[in-house]
This record gives C-alpha cells, structure tokens and sequence, in this order.
C-alpha cells in the first residue's frame, strides 16, 4: 500500500501522560500536514511542513504540542501532559506541492485521554 | 480567516435516487475546492476537487459545480448505491501557500434500499 500510514491507530492515555504519533506520508510528497478531528465535526488544521520546514502553526497547536519532520520524510507529533480536551482524531495528510493541491488523508490516530 | 458552511447535516435517499449536497465559503481569495468521503473509523478519502476557473467537473456518478460569484459550491451524486452511505465533507483553501484545507461539518448520507 503506498498511500499514507499512521502510527499508532489508537492510544488510550491517563491525564498528564505523553504520546507520540507517526506518519508516513505517499513517497516523494513533499507537503505533510496535520489535522484534528472531533466527533461529529470537519478536520481542523493544525500544522504544516514543507519538506523538513515547519512553516505555518494553528493556534491549536498549543505550547503542548510539538511536531518535527526531521528529513523531510516522516513526521511525529508529539503531545506533552495531556488533557481530556485533546481526545480527538489525529489525522495526517500529504500534497505533492507546487502545481499539485490534493491531500490524501491517512487513517488517523484515534486519542482518548482517560 | 476562511469560514464553510455545509447544509443538510444529515440526508437520506432511496437507492437509484440523486442526493446534493451544498457548501458556502467566506473568502473569496479561496480556489481550490475538494470534496471527501469518510466512513466510520477510516481517514478522509478525496473523491473530487474542482478549481476556481471551472465551473463544473464531473467523474463518473460524481459532479460537483462551483458558482464563484455566489461563493457557494455543490456536491452531485447521482444513482446513489448503498457504499454511498458516509459523511461528506466540502473543503476550500488557496493554493500557492500552505493550502491548509478548512472544511465543512460534514454531511451524513444514508442510502436506503
């Protein structure tokens, strides 16, 4: 399967712990973003890269919140001393850039801060 | 910031029936319009897209249409099938910069046989 992949699918986590996602974007995308959803609701932006630059945050992304792309592959998204308001659906998504827009959504991480 | 309204939050059609589904945009700078497709426990699936200098694209039982002037752009499913059944989501954003999407609230479809 070459499209994009995520890691973990589901994390169940206790309040004031801290977790780490991965994502694999399709090979060769250059753009990788990643997105929140809640029940009921549309993906929120919350950040983006460009290669291995982070070049647009949310206000979202609270100081808890940190994400790298170390090489310009893979991307991690890290989130401190959790909260029961960041159980949500973690989703990645990848662009080829320049002239191409689409972004092709993986599975998600599905959070629950008990 | 953009903002996309999305209307009806729920629809239900008969099998064979044609269900619409439509979205409103606030800033006109936006040009790039996608539609997706979720089903339970799954990511977003991208089904279509159209940009801001066509007025109507259409794949197979799939068209959407776009009314720049109006900001507003629709999703057209046509002889819907019970693997129709999802949440729909419109989506809009500009293209050039980040081309971070803001999306709808999404639309349940439910196709009945």
């Amino acid at each position: 399967d070459t499209g994009v992949s995520q890691d973990p699918r589901h994390k169940i986590t206790k309040r004031g712990q801290n977790v780490t996602f991965r994502c694999d974007p399709i090979s060769e995308h250059n753009r990788l973003y990643w997105y929140r959803q809640t029940l009921g609701q549309g993906p929120e932006f919350l950040t983006y890269f460009q290669n291995e630059a982070q070049l647009e945050k949310s206000r979202l992304l609270s100081d808890r919140f940190s994400a790298e792309r170390p090489k310009g592959s893979f991307s991690t998204l890290e989130i401190q001393r959790t909260e029961q308001g960041d159980s949500a659906m973690y989703l990645c998504a990848s662009s080829p850039g320049t002239s191409g827009s689409e972004q092709y959504f993986g599975p998600g991480t599905r959070l629950t801060v008990t | 910031g953009e903002n996309v309204e999305q209307h009806p939050s729920t629809l239900s059609v008969q099998e064979g029936d044609s269900a619409v589904i439509k979205c409103t945009y606030s800033d006109s700078a936006s040009n790039y319009f996608p539609w997706y497709k979720q089903e339970l426990g799954k990511g977003p699936q991208l089904i279509i897209d159209i940009r801001s200098n066509v007025g109507e694209k259409k794949d197979q039982r799939i068209a959407v249409t776009l009314n720049k002037t109006a900001k507003h752009f629709s999703l057209h499913i046509t002889e819907t099938q019970p693997e129709d059944s999802a949440v729909y989501f419109c989506a809009a954003s500009r293209i050039g910069t980040a081309s971070k999407l803001t999306f709808g609230t999404g639309t349940r479809l439910q196709v009945t046989l």
